[in-house]
């Protein structure tokens, strides 16, 4: 079984502040996706990489697969309430079609007080 | 925006009884996964389909649940009977290749 292990597992900081949560594991993955979930929602997904070494910025949030494939790195530049949210990182053995199996972290839950 | 369809939203129901949930995926989409989220924790799958095939049920307790898609389109998720360790968010998800869409879950509580 592939696991991941995100940390923090809880962050509350003011709006304006910068962050950086973690997702590791001992196993390679082909990719691996970060997910935003909100109370009651299901899981959004965020970005998705591929390559290791690879960075992706989505406006605020920057998104880094580690060079082996086996961790990633979510930062927040200048955290706003909006981004409050439980924040998962989710990694794929396969490369697509009835392989594709994602395997979930426990997630970082996030908290930005205005 | 295409969306992955679950009903009902919310479900309460007593120990033992029989409890079931519906999803609809995005059209075209060939892959459709069931994940149960337990508060404070991650999702984890319990089964999946590729078209009506069942590719993955390794951890559905098989003794109280079962999951059909029977013309590879929409889903069901049954528990019989169901227990108070059930209570969890039951999400539906699918996806063409690796761009997977989640519906907003059922939550479904056991008293």
């Amino acid at each position: 079984t592939q696991l991941l292990e995100q940390s923090p597992q809880f962050l509350s900081i003011q709006e304006g502040e910068n962050l950086t949560v973690y997702c590791n594991s001992s196993s390679v993955f082909s990719s691996l996706q970060w997910y935003r979930q909100e109370p009651g929602e299901g899981p959004v997904l965020l970005v998705t990489v591929v390559t290791g070494g690879e960075v992706k910025k989505l406006k605020r949030l920057t998104f880094q697969f580690g060079d082996a494939r086996k961790d990633s790195s979510l930062h927040i530049t200048a955290a706003q309430p909006g981004d409050t949210g439980l924040y998962l990182c989710a990694g794929a053995p396969g490369s697509g079609g009835s392989n594709y199996k994602l395997t979930f972290g426990k997630g970082t839950l996030l908290t930005v007080n205005p | 925006e295409a969306e992955v369809a679950q009903s009902p939203r919310y479900k309460i129901t007593e120990k033992s009884q029989a409890v079931a949930f519906w999803c609809d995926p995005i059209s075209g989409h060939a892959t459709l996964y069931w994940y149960r989220q337990i508060l404070g924790q991650g999702p984890e799958l319990l089964v999946q389909f590729q078209d009506e095939s069942v590719v993955d049920d390794s951890q559905l307790p098989k003794d109280r649940f079962s999951a059909e898609r029977l013309k590879g389109v929409d889903s069901t998720l049954k528990i019989q009977p169901a227990e108070l360790g059930d209570s969890a968010m039951y999400l539906c998800a699918s996806s063409l290749r690796t761009a997977i869409t989640f519906g907003s879950g059922t939550r479904l509580t056991v008293v």
